[in-house]
């Protein structure tokens, strides 16, 4: 089974950018892994934010951007705000299976 | 909007089983459009995905640490997704949590709230 890789944790500042990156060990994350970016806060259920690279749903903040980097999937919080504090879910097909990263506790300090 | 909801979660002996319901509500949901997933989540832990069924049920996939042990099934016309999982042990004790596709395609864009399975004696 594939393993997806994201970073453990990442720090921004208030009003800052960071980017996240969920990559594949089967080689470059393309367009056919559909990526996906979901939003998970303590007790709460996830939350989609990011759907087939870049595509963002209606409750999606502007803030939030998706796009392939470096043969990697990335997801680009721009002007963070205290309430994007959370860990970070990417999600690829491998055309049946899918496979979640273990997640990015990113923390806005 | 597309409004799912978990049930049947429960405290259950390991080598028990269990059946969980997924039920699409409210006048947004269209659920012969979706694909159906479930994904768990055990305590402490990241997300783990664990079947998919395709719109018409005719195409199920599973996570290899289910295979076998777990059967997901839907009915259309009760607007109900079901997660049948039997041989159940402690590696099983997670929050179990079903997702749809929107109805153009996808994955995994509404989520449920989640129903809490623990495996215990």
């Amino acid at each position: 089974q594939a393993v997806v890789t994201q970073e453990p944790s990442l720090t921004v500042s208030p009003g800052g950018t960071v980017t996240l990156t969920c990559g594949s060990s089967t080689g470059a994350v393309t367009s056919g892994h559909f990526p996906y970016w979901f939003q998970q806060k303590p007790g709460q259920a996830p939350r989609t934010l990011i759907y087939d690279i870049s595509n963002k749903h209606s409750w999606t903040p502007a803030r939030f951007s998706g796009s392939l980097l470096g043969g990697k999937a990335a997801l680009t919080l721009s002007g963070a705000q205290p309430e994007d504090e959370a860990e970070y879910y990417c999600l690829l097909s491998y055309g049946g299976p899918y496979v979640f990263g273990a997640g990015t506790k990113v923390t806005v300090l | 909007e597309v409004k799912l909801e978990e049930s049947g979660g429960d405290l259950v002996q390991p080598g028990g089983s269990l059946r969980l319901t997924c039920t699409c509500a409210g006048s947004g949901c269209t659920f012969n459009s979706y694909e159906m997933n479930w994904v768990r989540q055990a305590p402490g832990k990241g997300l783990e995905w664990v079947s998919h069924i395709s719109k018409s049920g005719a195409v199920t996939n599973y996570a290899d640490s289910v295979k076998g042990r777990f059967t997901i099934s839907r009915d259309n016309a009760k607007n109900s997704l079901y997660l049948r999982m039997n041989s159940l042990g402690g590696e099983d004790t997670a929050i179990y949590y079903c997702a749809s596709s929107r109805p153009a395609g996808g994955a995994m864009d509404y989520w449920g709230q989640g129903t809490l399975v623990t495996v215990s004696s």
